[in-house]
């Protein structure tokens, strides 16, 4: 099983701030399949980055990501309040198919 | 709008069934691979199951084959979850998540629209 490992665990920054996000995985994903979502409390989990670099439809393009191998990043270029959220990265390049990272807080400062 | 909404959850003693729902809307149902994922404080986000367009593909995680079936009605654009045999540890927020193709092959596919989920607690 690919095990991903998210960095840092909670993140504390004012609004405008740049965040960048991180998500390590155990072995490499050859094909970059890695997706990152927004989950805000009591809301629906968002998809916001496919393909490892491929914003979804409808998301702003304040977010970016980038990596491949094993090393992954989210960006978000100017945090936002309503960006306030527990991120998660996942990979769907593995046997078994999908499994997560455990998450990053976001907080405004 | 895409819309997926989950019911059917609630308080049930270990060794009890549930039957979970998901009612979609805003999209042909039967284009789309369906999944079910849970998030439990101990174990975080956990895919569960999942089943291609017509059926004809089904996955489990291990830690529910055997108890758990999916199980979808594409003339009621519904998914279902039978959970028998629950424990403690099935504990969690079930989601109803849509894949953005049509076949199920266990990996290599991504999930574009999630609900808001359903609370299973599984307690004496």
């Amino acid at each position: 099983e690919i095990v991903l490992t998210q960095s840092p665990g909670t993140l504390s920054l004012s609004p405008g701030e740049r965040v960048t996000l991180s998500c390590r995985a155990s072995q490499s994903l050859t094909a970059r399949y890695l997706a990152w979502y927004q989950h805000q409390p009591g809301q629906a989990p968002r998809l916001l980055i496919y393909g490892a670099s491929n914003r979804a439809i409808g998301i702003p393009d304040r977010f970016s990501a980038s990596g491949s191998g094993t090393d992954f990043t989210l960006t978000i270029s100017r945090l936002e309040p309503e960006d306030v959220a527990v991120y998660y990265c996942q990979q769907y390049d593995g046997s078994p198919g999908w499994t997560f990272g455990q998450g990053t807080k976001v907080e405004i400062k | 709008e895409v819309q997926l909404v989950e019911s059917g959850g609630g308080l049930v003693q270990p060794g009890r069934s549930l039957r979970l729902s998901c009612a979609a809307s805003g999209f042909a149902f039967d284009d789309h691979a369906m999944h079910w994922v849970r998030q439990s404080p101990g174990k975080g986000l956990e895919w569960v199951s999942g089943i291609s367009w017509n059926s004809r593909n089904i996955g489990y995680a291990d830690s529910v084959k055997g108890r758990f079936t999916i199980l979808r009605d594409n003339s009621k654009n519904s998914l279902y979850l039978q959970m028998n045999s629950l424990r403690p540890e099935d504990t969690g927020f079930y989601y109803c998540v849509r894949d953005f193709q049509g076949g199920y092959y266990g990996t290599g596919t991504y999930w574009d629209y999630w609900g808001r989920g359903t609370l299973v607690t599984v307690s004496s």
